[in-house]
C-alpha cells in the first residue's frame, strides 16, 4: 500500500504569515491527491482536489501544488479562522490513504 | 442541497456489533460511491471501506476484513456499515463521506463507544 507523509505534525505562525504543509506518498499517484481541513470538534472540509483545484467556497489563500511524490498546501496569509488540523489523502485507488495530519496553531 | 445523515450516537460492550446508518438526499444515490472513514479520540482520520450504491460493490481496509460490513438500501437512499466484534480501540466518531473520487460531502459523525 502507498503511505502518505505529512510534515510537520504541527506548527505555529502568526497571523498574516505564510504557512505550507508538505505530504509526500511513497510511490507516485500522479495528481490524485486531496487536502482537507478540519476544524475543533468538526467535520472534515475538502479543500482542494486534483492536487491544485480549489474546491467552490474555499478561500483564495489556500493553494496546492505538486504531483507524483510530492505535494504542499500553501496558506498565503494565515487566519485566525485557519486554526486546524490539515489531512492530504490520496484517491487514485484503494485504500483510500490519509496522511497523519498536520496541526495548525496561532503564535 | 447535499445532505448525509448519520444514526445517533452507540454505546456497545466488547465483543458486540454495531450498525451505523447514513441516509443520502439532495443527489442521484447511485451516481456516487460512499466512503466511511473513522477517527478515534485524538487521532487522525482512517479510511475503512467503500460501497458502490449502484451495484452493491464494497472493498475494506485489510486491517477491518472479516468485522466490516457495507450495505446500501437503493430505495431509501440509504448505506449502513456494522462492524462486529468490537473491542476497545474501535471507540471513534464514524463518518460517511460521498466521492466519486476525493470526499466532496460528509456526514455529520456518529460516535461509537465500545466499554464494559
Amino acid at each position: 500500500d502507498i503511505q502518505m507523509t505529512q510534515s510537520p505534525s504541527s506548527l505555529s505562525a502568526s497571523v498574516g504569515d505564510r504557512v505550507t504543509i508538505t505530504c509526500r506518498a511513497s510511490h507516485g499517484i500522479t495528481n490524485y491527491l486531496a487536502w482537507y481541513q478540519q476544524k475543533p470538534g468538526k467535520v472534515p472540509k475538502l479543500l482542494i482536489y486534483a492536487a491544485s483545484t480549489l474546491q467552490s467556497g474555499v478561500p483564495s489563500r489556500f493553494s496546492g501544488s505538486g504531483s507524483g511524490t510530492d505535494f504542499t498546501l500553501t496558506i498565503s496569509s494565515l487566519q485566525s479562522e485557519d486554526v486546524a488540523t490539515y489531512y492530504c489523502q490520496k484517491y487514485n485507488s484503494a485504500p483510500w490513504t490519509f496522511g497523519q495530519g498536520t496541526k495548525v496553531e496561532i503564535k | 442541497q447535499v445532505q448525509l445523515v448519520q444514526s445517533g450516537a452507540e454505546v456497545k460492550k466488547p465483543g458486540a456489533s454495531v450498525k451505523v446508518s447514513c441516509k443520502a438526499s439532495g443527489y442521484t444515490f447511485t451516481n456516487y460511491y460512499m466512503h466511511w472513514v473513522r477517527q478515534a479520540p485524538g487521532q487522525g482520520l482512517e479510511w475503512m471501506g467503500i460501497i458502490n450504491p449502484s451495484g452493491g460493490y464494497t472493498s475494506y481496509a485489510q486491517k477491518l476484513q472479516g468485522r466490516l460490513t457495507m450495505t446500501r438500501d437503493t430505495s431509501t437512499s440509504t448505506v449502513y456499515m456494522e462492524l462486529s466484534s468490537l473491542r476497545s480501540e474501535d471507540t471513534a466518531v464514524y463518518y460517511c463521506a460521498r466521492a466519486r473520487n476525493y470526499f466532496d460531502y460528509w456526514g455529520q459523525g456518529t460516535l461509537v463507544t465500545v466499554s464494559s
